[in-house]
Protein backbone atom coordinates (compact mmCIF):
# COMPACT_ATOMS: atom_id res chain seq x y z
CA UNK A 1 0.00 0.00 0.00
CA UNK A 2 0.73 3.41 -0.69
CA UNK A 3 1.93 5.49 2.00
CA UNK A 4 3.21 8.54 3.54
CA UNK A 5 5.43 10.04 6.78
CA UNK A 6 4.98 13.35 8.54
CA UNK A 7 8.67 13.10 10.53
CA UNK A 8 7.71 16.22 12.70
CA UNK A 9 4.64 16.48 15.69
CA UNK A 10 5.10 20.19 15.97
CA UNK A 11 7.26 23.09 13.81
CA UNK A 12 7.73 26.43 15.38
CA UNK A 13 8.72 29.29 13.27
CA UNK A 14 8.55 33.14 13.69
CA UNK A 15 6.39 35.59 11.69
CA UNK A 16 8.13 36.56 8.63
CA UNK A 17 10.73 33.80 8.34
CA UNK A 18 10.36 30.75 6.05
CA UNK A 19 8.89 27.49 6.86
CA UNK A 20 9.11 24.44 5.83
CA UNK A 21 6.78 21.19 6.66
CA UNK A 22 8.18 17.57 6.40
CA UNK A 23 6.80 14.69 3.74
CA UNK A 24 8.49 11.50 2.89
CA UNK A 25 6.62 9.07 0.70
CA UNK A 26 6.38 5.19 0.00
CA UNK A 27 4.52 4.37 -3.32
CA UNK A 28 4.77 1.79 -6.13
CA UNK A 29 4.49 3.56 -9.81
CA UNK A 30 3.69 7.39 -9.96
CA UNK A 31 3.07 9.18 -7.16
CA UNK A 32 -0.33 11.73 -6.91
CA UNK A 33 0.66 13.50 -3.70
CA UNK A 34 -1.59 16.21 -1.68
CA UNK A 35 -1.18 18.67 1.06
CA UNK A 36 -4.03 19.72 3.03
CA UNK A 37 -4.40 22.50 6.17
CA UNK A 38 -7.36 21.88 9.04
CA UNK A 39 -7.92 24.78 11.60
CA UNK A 40 -9.39 23.92 14.86
CA UNK A 41 -12.63 21.88 15.09
CA UNK A 42 -12.69 22.59 10.68
CA UNK A 43 -12.15 19.59 8.28
CA UNK A 44 -9.86 19.85 6.03
CA UNK A 45 -8.94 22.48 2.92
CA UNK A 46 -6.72 21.59 -0.03
CA UNK A 47 -3.59 23.06 -0.58
CA UNK A 48 -2.18 21.75 -3.47
CA UNK A 49 -1.08 18.47 -5.65
CA UNK A 50 1.77 17.24 -7.23
CA UNK A 51 0.79 14.53 -10.35
CA UNK A 52 3.61 15.36 -12.62
CA UNK A 53 5.50 17.82 -14.66
CA UNK A 54 7.17 21.11 -12.66
CA UNK A 55 8.84 19.71 -9.45
CA UNK A 56 7.48 22.69 -7.69
CA UNK A 57 4.15 22.92 -7.22
CA UNK A 58 2.16 26.60 -6.39
CA UNK A 59 -0.93 26.32 -4.14
CA UNK A 60 -3.20 28.79 -2.08
CA UNK A 61 -1.95 31.03 0.24
CA UNK A 62 1.28 31.54 -0.58
CA UNK A 63 1.87 27.38 -0.15
CA UNK A 64 3.95 25.62 -2.42
CA UNK A 65 5.51 21.94 -2.66
CA UNK A 66 8.57 20.60 -3.42
CA UNK A 67 8.56 17.12 -5.28
CA UNK A 68 12.39 15.13 -5.26
CA UNK A 69 12.18 11.87 -6.36
CA UNK A 70 15.96 10.47 -5.48
CA UNK A 71 14.33 11.62 -1.78
CA UNK A 72 10.88 10.96 -2.26
CA UNK A 73 10.23 13.37 -0.29
CA UNK A 74 7.61 16.55 -0.80
CA UNK A 75 7.84 19.16 1.63
CA UNK A 76 5.42 22.38 1.88
CA UNK A 77 6.95 25.54 2.17
CA UNK A 78 6.23 29.36 2.36
CA UNK A 79 8.81 31.98 2.05
CA UNK A 80 7.47 34.33 4.72
CA UNK A 81 4.80 32.58 7.68
CA UNK A 82 2.28 34.65 9.04
CA UNK A 83 0.45 33.73 12.51
CA UNK A 84 -2.63 32.73 11.20
CA UNK A 85 -0.82 29.94 9.17
CA UNK A 86 -1.08 27.74 12.29
CA UNK A 87 -2.76 25.07 11.92
CA UNK A 88 -2.28 21.08 11.55
CA UNK A 89 -0.91 20.52 7.87
CA UNK A 90 -1.53 16.87 6.49
CA UNK A 91 0.16 15.10 3.61
CA UNK A 92 -1.49 12.78 1.86
CA UNK A 93 -1.25 10.02 -1.05
CA UNK A 94 -3.20 8.31 -3.47
CA UNK A 95 -4.05 4.75 -2.64
CA UNK A 96 -6.18 1.86 -3.75
CA UNK A 97 -4.55 1.44 -7.01
CA UNK A 98 -4.48 -2.34 -6.26
CA UNK A 99 -8.25 -2.28 -6.72
CA UNK A 100 -8.81 0.34 -8.90
CA UNK A 101 -10.51 2.91 -6.99
CA UNK A 102 -9.18 6.15 -5.72
CA UNK A 103 -9.00 6.89 -2.31
CA UNK A 104 -6.15 9.17 -0.31
CA UNK A 105 -3.97 7.92 2.46
CA UNK A 106 -2.75 10.70 5.33
CA UNK A 107 -0.01 11.13 7.43
CA UNK A 108 -0.24 11.99 11.10
CA UNK A 109 0.02 15.35 10.40
CA UNK A 110 2.19 18.04 11.55
CA UNK A 111 0.90 20.97 14.14
CA UNK A 112 2.57 24.67 12.65
CA UNK A 113 2.82 26.96 15.36
CA UNK A 114 3.46 30.67 14.17
CA UNK A 115 4.32 33.09 16.74
CA UNK A 116 4.55 36.80 16.33
CA UNK B 1 -22.71 27.37 -2.42
CA UNK B 2 -21.81 23.90 -3.13
CA UNK B 3 -20.54 22.01 -0.12
CA UNK B 4 -20.83 19.05 2.47
CA UNK B 5 -23.21 19.24 5.58
CA UNK B 6 -22.33 17.22 8.17
CA UNK B 7 -24.81 16.83 11.20
CA UNK B 8 -25.04 16.86 14.16
CA UNK B 9 -21.62 18.84 14.99
CA UNK B 10 -21.40 17.34 18.70
CA UNK B 11 -22.73 13.89 19.29
CA UNK B 12 -22.93 11.96 22.33
CA UNK B 13 -23.58 8.55 23.38
CA UNK B 14 -24.38 5.81 25.74
CA UNK B 15 -22.19 2.53 25.71
CA UNK B 16 -24.46 -0.10 23.99
CA UNK B 17 -26.14 2.65 21.71
CA UNK B 18 -25.99 2.76 17.82
CA UNK B 19 -25.60 6.76 16.21
CA UNK B 20 -26.14 7.74 12.80
CA UNK B 21 -24.16 10.52 11.17
CA UNK B 22 -25.24 12.33 8.22
CA UNK B 23 -23.67 13.70 5.54
CA UNK B 24 -24.92 15.36 2.30
CA UNK B 25 -23.25 16.82 -0.36
CA UNK B 26 -24.88 18.99 -3.12
CA UNK B 27 -21.46 18.73 -5.29
CA UNK B 28 -22.66 16.48 -7.94
CA UNK B 29 -20.13 14.12 -6.79
CA UNK B 30 -20.06 10.78 -7.96
CA UNK B 31 -17.19 9.75 -4.88
CA UNK B 32 -18.03 9.58 -0.94
CA UNK B 33 -15.98 8.87 1.86
CA UNK B 34 -15.62 8.82 6.04
CA UNK B 35 -12.40 9.49 7.72
CA UNK B 36 -12.08 9.03 11.60
CA UNK B 37 -9.25 11.18 13.21
CA UNK B 38 -7.62 10.48 16.51
CA UNK B 39 -4.96 12.80 17.78
CA UNK B 40 -1.79 11.87 17.01
CA UNK B 41 -2.87 9.07 14.22
CA UNK B 42 -4.09 11.08 11.16
CA UNK B 43 -7.02 10.42 9.26
CA UNK B 44 -8.01 6.78 8.92
CA UNK B 45 -10.26 5.54 5.75
CA UNK B 46 -13.89 4.12 7.21
CA UNK B 47 -15.73 3.30 4.32
CA UNK B 48 -16.07 5.07 0.65
CA UNK B 49 -18.61 4.71 -2.37
CA UNK B 50 -17.36 5.59 -5.60
CA UNK B 51 -21.30 5.37 -7.36
CA UNK B 52 -24.47 4.94 -5.54
CA UNK B 53 -25.63 1.17 -4.14
CA UNK B 54 -22.04 0.33 -4.06
CA UNK B 55 -19.43 1.03 -0.90
CA UNK B 56 -16.16 -0.87 -0.37
CA UNK B 57 -14.69 -0.80 3.00
CA UNK B 58 -11.60 1.05 4.16
CA UNK B 59 -8.87 0.58 6.65
CA UNK B 60 -10.92 0.27 9.94
CA UNK B 61 -14.37 -0.57 8.94
CA UNK B 62 -15.42 -2.67 12.09
CA UNK B 63 -17.96 -1.37 14.09
CA UNK B 64 -18.98 0.73 11.44
CA UNK B 65 -22.02 0.61 8.25
CA UNK B 66 -22.92 2.75 6.07
CA UNK B 67 -25.28 3.03 2.97
CA UNK B 68 -25.21 5.01 -0.41
CA UNK B 69 -28.88 4.65 -2.02
CA UNK B 70 -28.80 8.61 -3.22
CA UNK B 71 -25.77 10.20 -5.10
CA UNK B 72 -25.81 12.98 -2.44
CA UNK B 73 -25.95 11.27 1.12
CA UNK B 74 -23.45 8.83 3.03
CA UNK B 75 -24.96 8.40 6.25
CA UNK B 76 -22.15 6.63 8.48
CA UNK B 77 -23.30 4.35 10.98
CA UNK B 78 -21.02 3.75 14.94
CA UNK B 79 -22.80 0.24 16.11
CA UNK B 80 -22.28 -0.62 19.41
CA UNK B 81 -19.60 -3.00 18.02
CA UNK B 82 -17.12 -0.94 17.89
CA UNK B 83 -15.33 -0.65 20.78
CA UNK B 84 -13.50 3.11 20.84
CA UNK B 85 -16.33 5.20 19.22
CA UNK B 86 -14.92 8.55 20.78
CA UNK B 87 -13.68 10.56 17.41
CA UNK B 88 -13.76 13.20 15.40
CA UNK B 89 -15.15 11.97 11.83
CA UNK B 90 -14.85 13.55 8.50
CA UNK B 91 -16.86 13.08 5.38
CA UNK B 92 -15.66 13.91 1.76
CA UNK B 93 -16.62 13.90 -1.53
CA UNK B 94 -14.65 14.06 -4.75
CA UNK B 95 -15.92 13.84 -8.66
CA UNK B 96 -14.49 10.25 -8.46
CA UNK B 97 -13.01 8.13 -11.30
CA UNK B 98 -9.30 7.07 -10.34
CA UNK B 99 -7.58 10.22 -11.24
CA UNK B 100 -5.97 12.63 -8.82
CA UNK B 101 -9.31 13.60 -7.64
CA UNK B 102 -9.26 16.36 -5.06
CA UNK B 103 -10.87 15.32 -1.89
CA UNK B 104 -13.78 18.33 -0.59
CA UNK B 105 -14.37 18.11 3.12
CA UNK B 106 -17.38 18.61 5.64
CA UNK B 107 -16.74 20.40 8.95
CA UNK B 108 -17.07 17.11 10.87
CA UNK B 109 -18.81 15.01 13.46
CA UNK B 110 -17.44 14.78 17.21
CA UNK B 111 -18.74 12.07 18.99
CA UNK B 112 -18.17 11.42 22.62
CA UNK B 113 -19.10 7.78 24.08
CA UNK B 114 -20.44 8.77 27.76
Amino acid sequence: AQSVAQPEDQVNVAEGNPLTVKCTYSVSGNPYLFWYVQYPNRGLQFLLKYITGDNLVKGSYGFEAEFNKSQTSFHLKKPSALVSDSALYFCAVRDGVASGYSTLTFGKGTMLLVSP
Amino acid sequence: DGGITQSPKYLFRKEGQNVTLSCEQNLNHDAMYWYRQDPGQGLRLIYYSQIVNDFQKGDIAEGYSVSREKKESFPLTVTSAQKNPTAFYLCASSRGGFGANVLTFGAGSRLTVL
